[in-house]
């Protein structure tokens, strides 16, 4: 079974640029998470989708990152314009259950360097 | 949602069992207690859960106290390749929820 993939795996912006990650999920996974991991902290969710519908997005900060998760599969995470505090790992996960009573699948994740 | 915590680091030689506890005093009466761990440059990476009873896989062992508010996980011989921090969590099966990570425990296995 193929894993979560999730592209680029690196990226180096300078501030002010923008970035797009992209995430696919394990078929057939009704749940999708974007996650920010800040070097030494754990993972903070960003959002959440339901097929593609937003469960909670009340960490994510509107005014420059956007995500949509298109036809209910893969979804794409954006930094318009990217802040040095943007620099992390953004990490993507499903889970199968549509209830969240399953166990989450992560990607490698997309390591964001803003200079 | 109920919060966990955790020490912030632990040591453990190589080949004795590994005991990570986990306190999680608010947890409800449908919220599972899973673990996952995450290896260096890596996506965190499921281990276990659990409700009530104790539970056993080929990579751990899940012990949870009777009136579950904390746990342990076990890794019975621990290697090298088990450094890694590893994030308890709890969470329901209904709604909206919110999976929450915190920093975890950084366990150092050595020689």
């Amino acid at each position: 079974e193929a894993g979560v993939a999730q592209s680029p795996r690196y990226k180096i912006i300078e501030k002010r640029q923008s970035v797009a990650f992209w995430c696919n999920p394990i078929s057939g996974h009704a749940t999708l998470y974007w996650y920010q991991q800040i070097l030494g902290q754990g993972p903070k969710l960003l959002i959440q989708f339901q097929n593609n519908g937003v469960v909670d997005d009340s960490q994510l900060p509107k005014d420059r990152f956007s995500a949509e998760r298109l036809k209910g599969v893969d979804s794409t995470l954006k930094i318009q314009p990217a802040k040095l505090e943007d620099s992390a790992v953004y990490l993507c996960a499903s889970s199968l259950d549509e209830t969240g009573g399953r166990e989450l699948f992560f990607g490698e994740g997309s390591r964001l360097t803003v200079l | 949602d109920a919060k966990t915590t955790q020490p912030t680091s632990m040591d453990c030689a190589e080949g004795r069992a590994a005991n990570l506890p986990c306190n999680h005093s608010t947890i409800s009466g449908n919220e599972y207690v899973y673990w996952y761990r995450q290896i260096h440059s890596q996506g965190p990476q499921y281990i276990i859960h659990g409700l009530k009873n104790n539970e056993t896989n080929e990579m751990a062992s899940l012990i949870i106290t009777e009136d579950r508010k904390s746990s342990t996980l076990i890794l019975p011989h621990a290697t090298l390749r088990d450094t890694a921090v590893y994030y308890c969590i709890v969470r329901g099966t209904g709604g909206s929820y919110i999976p929450t990570f915190g920093r975890g425990t950084s366990l150092i296995v050595h020689p």
